[in-house]
């Protein structure tokens, strides 16, 4: 199957904490993206990992894909406000065309 | 530069209906996708255009129709609109590449009754 499963599905936090979310899958993808979608708008790519193991930094964001390429996780620290949003992982279809199956996502909110 | 825009932002069809969403983008990508999103679910491919001629199914292409107009424009037809078609519709377009980023427009809010 080429599902990604995300966790959690909701996740509300106070400004200032820590969190992490998750993206699985139970096949190797050769390279998996992070999305941030913001009520009433499209996705915007936050990042594309493509290295096992790979850890790339966006600010208090930190990406990390897992050694065996079935996994990844986004880590926020001191979330703020402006963080709030539904965070969508993504993989690339089989066939190529970079045709995208996401994840459910996690949404997060972050109250002052 | 505008990017990827949709129209229209919203719409309210009755059960039957026919309706077509407009999507354009001014990237010069060759690609373009359509997708639709519904709560818990994510988003879904409706369907693909790889270059200007051609279009392709996606995952959940029953029920609608596209056109690939020229290079900027991808349209998605609904023929005869059903409740199960109520969701958000995303149109999309990227260059071929190994970090595969898509571009997504607003989106068009579509209710079916």
């Amino acid at each position: 199957t080429q599902l990604l499963e995300q966790s959690p599905q909701f996740l509300s936090i106070q400004e200032g904490e820590n969190l992490t979310v998750y993206c699985n899958s139970s096949s190797v993808f050769s390279s998996l993206q992070w999305y941030r979608q913001e009520p009433g708008e499209g996705p915007v790519l936050l990042v594309t990992v493509v290295t096992g193991g790979e850890v790339k930094k966006l600010k208090r964001l930190t990406f990390q894909f897992g050694d065996a390429r079935k996994d990844s996780s986004l880590h926020i620290t001191a979330a703020q406000p402006g963080d709030t949003g539904l965070y969508l992982c993504a993989r690339e279809f089989s066939g190529g065309y970079n045709k995208l199956i996401f994840g459910a996502g996690t949404r997060l909110a972050v109250h002052p | 530069n505008a990017g990827v825009t949709q129209t229209p932002k919203f719409q309210v069809l009755k059960t039957g209906q026919s309706m077509t969403l407009q999507c354009a983008q001014d990237m010069n990508h060759n690609s373009m996708y359509w997708y639709r999103q519904d709560p818990g679910m994510g988003l879904r491919l409706i369907y693909y255009s790889a270059s200007e001629g051609t279009t392709d199914k996606g995952e959940v292409p029953n029920g609608y129709n596209v056109s690939r107009l020229n290079k900027r424009e991808f349209s998605l037809r609904l023929e005869s609109a059903a409740p199960s078609q109520t969701s958000v519709y995303f149109c999309a377009s990227s260059e071929i590449s190994r970090s595969g980023e898509q571009f997504f427009g607003p989106g068009t809010r579509l209710t079916v009754l």
